[in-house]
């Protein structure tokens, strides 16, 4: 299977700041995704990355708090914009090969606001 | 959208001892994956698991799929089965999309 980087691994940053997640995987894939995690919680999917326009959006997320883009078929990237100590949280980026297969994941941000 | 429960939220186990955990979905689903998530977070595949009965080592899962469920077994369990086990589908109008469930803590103890 394609391997995934995703980086920063981990960062403590200051509120009203912006983090850019970069993830890079090593072969050409269909689809990507971005989910969050907040602490004790479970995963949930923010947006669907799509390879040369707007990303697509969950419910109760917006492009202006996270902005992604997909320039090309084996990187995106996540922004999360003007942050708050709840923005605190890891965010992991996702990919799939052709079809609905199995998913994989990159080894997640851990981000903390203070 | 497809709901996915996970049982047993926590589990508290002594090492050598063997567990279950179950995962219900509320509708038919294209995909299903079992992950262990480590103490630093990161995700590790464990199973690709639609349908059927697949096996790797001290792991082994079993996706019955016309009753709704999917279920993880661990035998032996070692103090490095410790972390959170999800259990994610997709299903319906979500096209690769996974919903995850609420996950499993598992504890196993030396």
């Amino acid at each position: 299977s394609a391997v995934i980087s995703q980086k920063p691994s981990r960062d403590i940053c200051q509120r009203g700041t912006s983090l850019t997640i970069q993830c890079q995987v090593d072969s050409q894939v269909t689809m990507m995704f971005w989910y969050r995690q907040q602490p004790g919680q479970s995963l949930t999917l923010i947006a669907t990355a799509n390879q040369g326009s707007e990303a697509t959006y969950e419910s109760g997320f917006v492009i202006d708090k996270f902005p992604i883009s997909r320039p090309n078929l084996t990187f995106s990237t996540l922004t999360v914009s003007n942050m708050s100590p709840e923005d605190s949280s890891i965010y992991l980026c996702s990919f799939r090969g052709w079809g609905d297969t199995e998913a994989f994941f990159g080894q997640g941000t851990r981000l903390t606001v203070v | 959208g497809i709901q996915v429960e996970q049982s047993p939220p926590d589990l508290i186990l002594q090492e050598g001892a063997n567990s279950t955990l179950r995962c219900n979905f509320s509708d038919s689903v294209n995909n299903l994956q079992w992950f262990h998530q480590n103490p630093w977070g990161q995700l590790i595949n464990l199973f690709y698991i639609p349908s059927g009965t697949k096996q790797n080592g001290r792991l082994s899962a079993t996706t019955v799929a016309t009753e709704r469920y999917s279920l993880l077994y661990i035998s032996s369990s070692q103090t490095t089965d410790s972390g959170v086990y999800f259990c994610a589908v997709t299903g319906g109008t979500s096209y690769g999309k996974l919903t995850f469930g609420q996950g499993t803590i598992l504890t196993v103890h030396p």
